[in-house]
Order: C-alpha cells, then sequence, then structure tokens
C-alpha cells in the first residue's frame, strides 16, 4: 500500500532562516505530488505541482520554492522566512482521480 | 478560474442529528471528492465520485454527484461526537492541462454537541 511522510511534524524559525521541508511517497512510482499550506485551519492552497523529476510548476508567486530530486520525493524550500510564511503545510500524491495528503508539518516564524 | 462555494461554513448540532452540506461551483467537474480534517492532522479522504447523478455511501456518510455537474452534497447520518472536524469538497475538471489539480472548497466547520 502507499504512504506518504513528511517531516519535520513542527517546526519554529526565526524570520530570515531557511527553511527546508521534506515529502516522500512510498509505495508507488512516478506519482503527480503537490504542496499546499492551510492558513488558520482553512483553505488550502496549491503553492506547487510535480508531474515528474525536476518537473515543478508554482501556482503562487512567493518567498517558497519546490524541487523533486527523486522520483517520490518532494522538497519545499525558502531561503529567508518571512512571518507570513507560517501556517500548516501539507504534501499530497495522486492515484489516478484521488488525491491522498499528508500527515503536514505546523511552520511558526517568530 | 475556478470557484468552489461550500456551505454552510459551521454547523453546531446536537448528537444524533444528521448533517447535510454542499459545494457549487462556477465549472464542470469531472470528479468530486470530500474529505475530512482532524485538527493538526492531514485531511483524510472519505468519499469520491466520478459520474453525474452518482450517489455513494461510506458508512453513515452519503455524497452525491449533482446532474449538473457543478455541486456536490455531503449527508452525515446520526451524528456522533467523533465527526467533529472540518469537510471539505474538492473539484477536478475536465480536460486541459490541470495536472490532476484540484479545486478546494473552504470547508465546513463541524461541532457536535454530546
Amino acid at each position: 500500500s502507499q504512504t506518504i511522510h513528511q517531516w519535520p511534524a513542527t517546526l519554529v524559525q526565526p524570520v530570515g532562516s531557511p527553511l527546508s521541508l521534506e515529502c516522500t511517497v512510498e509505495g508507488t512510482s512516478n506519482p503527480n505530488l503537490y504542496w499546499y499550506r492551510q492558513a488558520a485551519g482553512r483553505g488550502l492552497q496549491l503553492l506547487f505541482y510535480s508531474v515528474g523529476i525536476g518537473q515543478i510548476s508554482s501556482e503562487v508567486p512567493q518567498n517558497l520554492s519546490a524541487s523533486r530530486p527523486q522520483d517520490r520525493q518532494f522538497i519545499l524550500s525558502s531561503k529567508k522566512l518571512l512571518l507570513s510564511d507560517s501556517g500548516f503545510y501539507l504534501c499530497a500524491w495522486r492515484d489516478f482521480n484521488e488525491q491522498y495528503f499528508g500527515p503536514g508539518t505546523r511552520l511558526t516564524v517568530t | 478560474g475556478q470557484q468552489l462555494n461550500q456551505s454552510p461554513q459551521s454547523m453546531f448540532i446536537q448528537e444524533g442529528e444528521d448533517v447535510s452540506m454542499n459545494c457549487t461551483s462556477s465549472s464542470i467537474f469531472n470528479t468530486w471528492l470530500w474529505y475530512k480534517q482532524d485538527p493538526g492532522e492531514g485531511p483524510v479522504l472519505l468519499i469520491a465520485l466520478y459520474k453525474a447523478g452518482e450517489l455513494t455511501s461510506n458508512g453513515r456518510l452519503t455524497a452525491q454527484f449533482g446532474i449538473t455537474r457543478k455541486d456536490s452534497f455531503l449527508n452525515i447520518s446520526a451524528s456522533i461526537p467523533s465527526d467533529v472536524g472540518i469537510y471539505f469538497c474538492a473539484g477536478r475538471s475536465t480536460g486541459g492541462t490541470s495536472y490532476g489539480k484540484l479545486t478546494f472548497g473552504q470547508g465546513t466547520i463541524l461541532t457536535v454537541h454530546p
């Protein structure tokens, strides 16, 4: 069966520090992968999606970037965090017509 | 762009009551998905719908894909305290280069009083 992992689960970072969030999927190959941000427990905002290694599409211009160095690995990064980057970050993968989410990373920028 | 209007935004009900929520779209979708999110966790897929008019159940949950393909509803019967959470609808449109991108509703916050 397929599983999706995210780490870390929680993170507290100061403004201006770098960020790296990791997502890995097991049990499938060449999945479509997605990064979402959720603020205040409502509304899922799509940030990036990837259909393959090295292929990244950005949905919203912002302070973040994404990379896909391996087939089942998706990374969300920032060089300098802003206070507005705080939120709950969710990775997801697509299985035919369905989409499954990871457990999420709670990021607090102080 | 595509928009999904999900209503109601929140519901406060007594245990044992039935719940109904719905989503309407400005665009036609070929897939409707319903998720539940518990606090601090990722959304969990409850029901997937693929055909207009389709009615699908998962335990006490029932969801329907609207005939116009622009709406869907979710019903929860005989609610229990563990039904508390945020429910999201999501739709995927036909064709194009959407790469499977889903459009999400803003969520319905459900509170169940024992």
